[in-house]
């Protein structure tokens, strides 16, 4: 089975400064994907970013970024250039990959980072 | 076409009464999950069809709990005999799961409240 750890129930950041946000995982498997997702508050999940585990460059999307170490188990979000809209609750998530065996390919999450972006 | 939509958007029940949450994925998606999130917590995993099967129920709490997908398109989410601790979201996924699109997409939402 696989875990997920968000370590971090609550953080803040001034507009338009960084921001990282932590995620720690546990699997036996070798393949798999790993996403963030942003729950903003009364609406729904939406995808963030993602990371195929074989994959070394880490993904980027526009002011969103991760820092994944595969070796470490660590998979962390950075968010540049800190926007009011970016205020929300962020769930890192596991899913092991396609074709590796058995098991269905259901999300694992954390439990949540809580994000206030303060003007 | 449109994304994934749940009905209703909020539900109240009187413990005892019997639920059912519906569920409408994307148009195409042969994956569907049903996902129930706790207050301030991360969502939990509930079962998981491929079409009208039912690959995977590992996750419903209780014998209580009941999903179907009779023709592999929408999906229905039944609670019996509702319990108080059975309040939460109800979350449902679908993807089409192949090649690179894996991606799960989410609907709103069924919030459950059990008095």
């Amino acid at each position: 089975a696989q875990t997920v750890t968000q370590s971090q129930p609550e953080m803040s950041v001034q507009e338009a400064e960084t921001v990282t946000l932590s995620c720690t995982y546990d699997t036996s498997e070798n393949n798999y994907y790993l996403f963030w997702y942003k729950q903003p508050p009364s609406r729904q999940m939406i995808l963030v970013i993602r990371q195929e585990a074989y994959k070394q460059q880490n993904a980027t999307e526009n002011r969103f970024s991760v820092n994944f170490q595969k070796a470490a188990k660590s998979f962390s979000l950075k968010i540049s250039d800190s926007q009011l809209g970016d205020t929300a609750m962020y769930f890192c998530a596991f899913m092991k990959a396609l074709y590796s065996g058995a098991g269905s390919y259901q999300l694992t999450f954390g439990k949540g980072t809580k994000l206030s972006v303060i003007p | 076409g449109a994304g994934v939509s749940q009905s209703p958007r909020y539900k109240v029940a009187k413990r005892g009464q019997d639920v059912a949450l519906r569920c409408d994925p994307i148009s195409g998606h042969v994956s569907l999950f049903w996902y129930q999130q706790a207050l301030g917590q991360g969502p939990e995993f509930l079962t998981y069809f491929q079409n009208e099967a039912q690959l995977d129920k590992s996750g419903l709490p209780s014998d209580r709990f009941f999903a179907e997908r009779p023709e592999g398109s929408v999906s229905t989410l039944k609670i019996q005999r509702t319990q108080q601790e059975d309040s939460a979201v109800y979350l449902c996924a679908s993807s089409f799961l192949a090649g690179r699109d894996y991606e799960q997409y989410f609907g709103p939402g069924t919030r459950l409240t059990v008095t």
